[in-house]
């Protein structure tokens, strides 16, 4: 099993609706958790950080986070076609300090005019 | 303010060869990890660098090392390229050893032939 898993995709979404990107995790000490935007040929961006199980918006983005299920999700509303990109699940194992992030391996989203 | 640089942008080894890249944080950072990206993977990570010492491993072998410099700056090498090598190697950088919030530069695209 995968410590990180999400759906390869792609996805595909009309302008203006509601994208919903999916991830699960298996290690339960997982504590952070985060959505990275890579767009084809560039390096991963942070766009969104959540720590605690509930809902967490920023601008057009709603990242939600279940430990009981050891589920994480990113929505994103009225999308539009600049949000065409991979989008990486990461996670944060609080042990032993440092930094390491685990990462999906994605989810391709494609917006369609 | 440079984000995160990393050089060269494009490398291209035979089997067996050895390689150095090189990254320098952003600016008022002091921790750099790496990370391996495979085409249609997400990037796996391979070492974090504080305080001019190795602090997390991943799953790589030894063939792969770092060092770390006393301005922050880091650099990799990989000894007895494998086919399997040919990857986007990304530096990320942080303020600090245990802080998540990682800044990747736009990486190096080594390919082994």
């Amino acid at each position: 099993q995968k410590e990180v898993e999400q759906n390869s995709g792609p996805l595909s979404v009309p302008e203006g609706a509601i994208a919903s990107l999916n991830c699960t995790y298996s290690d339960r000490v997982s504590q952070s958790f985060f959505w990275y935007r890579q767009y084809s040929g560039k390096s991963p961006e942070l766009i969104m950080s959540i720590y605690s199980n509930g809902d967490k918006e920023d601008g057009r983005f709603t990242a939600q986070l279940n430990k009981a299920s050891q589920y994480v999700s990113l929505l994103i509303r009225d999308s539009q076609p600049s949000d065409s990109a991979t989008y990486l699940c990461a996670v944060r194992r609080l042990t032993g300090g440092g930094n390491k992030l685990t990462f999906g391996t994605g989810t391709q989203l494609k917006v369609e005019l | 303010d440079a984000g995160v640089t990393q050089s060269p942008t494009h490398l291209i080894k035979t089997r067996g060869q050895q390689v150095t890249l090189r990254c320098s944080p952003k600016s008022g950072h002091d921790t750099v990890s790496w990370y391996q990206q495979a085409l249609g993977q997400g990037p796996q990570f391979i070492f974090q660098y504080y305080e001019e010492e190795e602090r997390q491993r991943g799953n790589f072998p030894d063939r792969f090392s770092g060092h770390q410099f006393p301005n922050y700056s880091s650099e990799l090498n990989v000894n007895a390229l494998l086919l399997g090598d040919s990857a986007l190697y990304l530096c990320a950088s942080s303020f600090g050893e245990t802080n998540e919030k990682l800044f990747f530069g736009s990486g190096t695209q080594l390919s082994v032939l």
